[in-house]
């Protein structure tokens, strides 16, 4: 079976650190991978996600993940994060012959302080 | 073009009472899907619909949880006789097809509390 793990439940950091959001998944055979954030009472939005080719995929407000197959991960990053960043983070997965089936991790709480 | 939308909100029920809840997806997707997120756990998806059909309910609890997408008006989802461990968040996509590159656009969900 697959399954998603974010180890960090919640990451408090200073506006304008660097920051990186931990993912890795289980899965014996090829999956693609997603990031979506959850602002405040507000549904999941995706973020980025990796289908195929370049293994480091770049949102447009300056997140980025790397694909890495061999230690099953896809960790999340920004060089520096502002306050408005603030949110949940859900790193997800899905198989390819049931795409629509996304598998999601337990949530990373990132909490931006001034 | 307005998002996904939820209702209601919050949703209060004592032990042995119908919960529904409903869904309308954006404007033109005719792809829904039902996820459920128990305290600290991550979304588990539920069942897939599309208009009249579903199509994958591999994730639903085979017993008092079903779910429709009638060829008018929102998807319901539809939990009968609620107990205690149904108290979780429950939130719908949409998506205008199934395929990969098709996004599952989320609704803000919606907080079910079994008293």
């Amino acid at each position: 079976a697959q399954s998603v793990t974010q180890l960090d439940s919640q990451v408090p950091v200073f506006e304008e650190a660097p920051v990186e959001l931990r993912c890795n998944y289980s899965s014996s055979v090829s999956v693609y991978l997603f990031w979506y954030v959850q602002y405040p009472n507000q549904g999941l939005q995706l973020l980025l996600k990796y289908l195929s080719g370049s293994t480091l995929v770049e949102s447009i407000n300056g997140f980025e993940a790397e694909f890495n197959k061999s230690q099953t991960s896809f960790h999340l990053r920004k060089p520096s994060v502002h306050i408005s960043d603030t949110a949940e983070y859900f790193c997800a997965v899905s198989l390819m012959d049931s795409s629509y089936k996304l598998i999601f991790g337990s949530g990373t709480r990132l909490l931006v302080r001034p | 073009n307005a998002g996904v939308m939820q209702n209601p909100r919050h949703l209060v029920r004592r032990r042995g009472q119908e919960a529904r809840l409903r869904c309308s997806p954006m404007k033109g997707h005719s792809h829904v899907y039902w996820y459920r997120q128990l305290p600290e756990e991550g979304l588990k998806f539920m069942v897939y619909l599309q208009k009249e059909n579903i199509i994958d309910e591999s994730g639903m609890p085979k017993e008092r949880f079903s779910a429709e997408f009638p060829k008018e008006g929102p998807s319901i989802l539809r939990i009968q006789q609620v107990v205690r461990g149904d108290s979780a968040a429950y939130f719908c996509a949409s998506s205008p097809g199934q395929g990969i590159t098709d996004t599952q656009y989320f609704g803000p969900g919606t907080r079910l509390t079994v008293l």
